[in-house]
């Protein structure tokens, strides 16, 4: 089955970048969208990257996705880091067997 | 404003049955075809199953295909998820979750979530 992997934690200090991962494990995971939801702790997910690169309305331009298909692999980069961005990222795409796949899902912590 | 708010959780025993309710508003609910995904205690996210706008169309999960029965009935705006045969496995918060896309056919990619409901399942 398809599976996505992410690093299990990242950590960088406020005001700088940083990107997460995700990896595909077979195909070409540039073959359907993947989405990034952000899940604050105690709190539902939320929807901070759709169909790889697009933000929804309210979500800042600090937040941004892209493909890399010679890794074949997907990233979230957040640039100017806030203490409120300090949370559980996880990437999402769509497997024609399987239907819906999850990342393991990245603890961000912003120190 | 979108919304969506779920109902139905609580504790039961193994071999137990509950049903999950999700209400929508501020969208054309039956335009968007609708989610279930669960998060067990510490866990990450696993999708669970999806219905099409029209409720013509379902998908499950290998895990829980044969057990949970998503239907809809969008007259009331309403999701839902019948679950039988719980195990403790099945203890998680679940959440509904719309589809971004409003084709009405499953896409699999969600931009509006609810606020979850826990489901326990123990002796």
């Amino acid at each position: 089955n398809f599976m996505l992997t992410q690093p299990h934690s990242v950590s960088e200090s406020p005001g700088k970048t940083v990107t997460i991962s995700c990896t595909g494990s077979s195909g070409s995971i540039a073959s359907n969208y993947v989405q990034w939801y952000q899940q604050r702790p105690g709190s539902a997910p939320t929807t901070v990257i759709y169909e790889d690169n697009q933000r929804p309305s309210g979500v800042p331009d600090r937040f941004s996705g892209s493909i890399d298909s010679s890794s074949n692999s997907a990233s979230l980069t957040i640039s100017g880091l806030k203490t409120e961005d300090e949370a559980d990222y996880y990437c999402q795409s769509y497997d024609s067997s399987i239907y819906v796949v999850f990342g393991g899902g990245t603890k961000l912590t912003v120190l | 404003e979108v919304q969506l708010l779920e109902s139905g959780g609580g504790l039961v025993q193994p071999g137990g049955s509950l049903r999950l309710s999700c209400a929508a508003s501020g969208f054309t609910f039956s335009s968007y075809a609708m989610s279930w995904v669960r998060q067990a205690p510490g866990k990450g996210l696993e999708w669970v199953s999806a219905i099409s706008g029209s409720g013509g169309s379902t998908y499950y999960a290998d895990s829980v295909k044969g057990r949970f029965t998503i239907s809809r009935d969008n007259s009331k705006n309403t999701l839902y998820l019948q679950m039988n045969s719980l195990r403790a496995e099945d203890t998680a918060v679940y959440y509904c979750a719309k589809d971004y896309s409003s084709s009405s056919w499953f896409v699999g990619a969600f931009d509006i979530w609810g606020q979850g409901t826990m489901v326990t399942v123990s002796s």
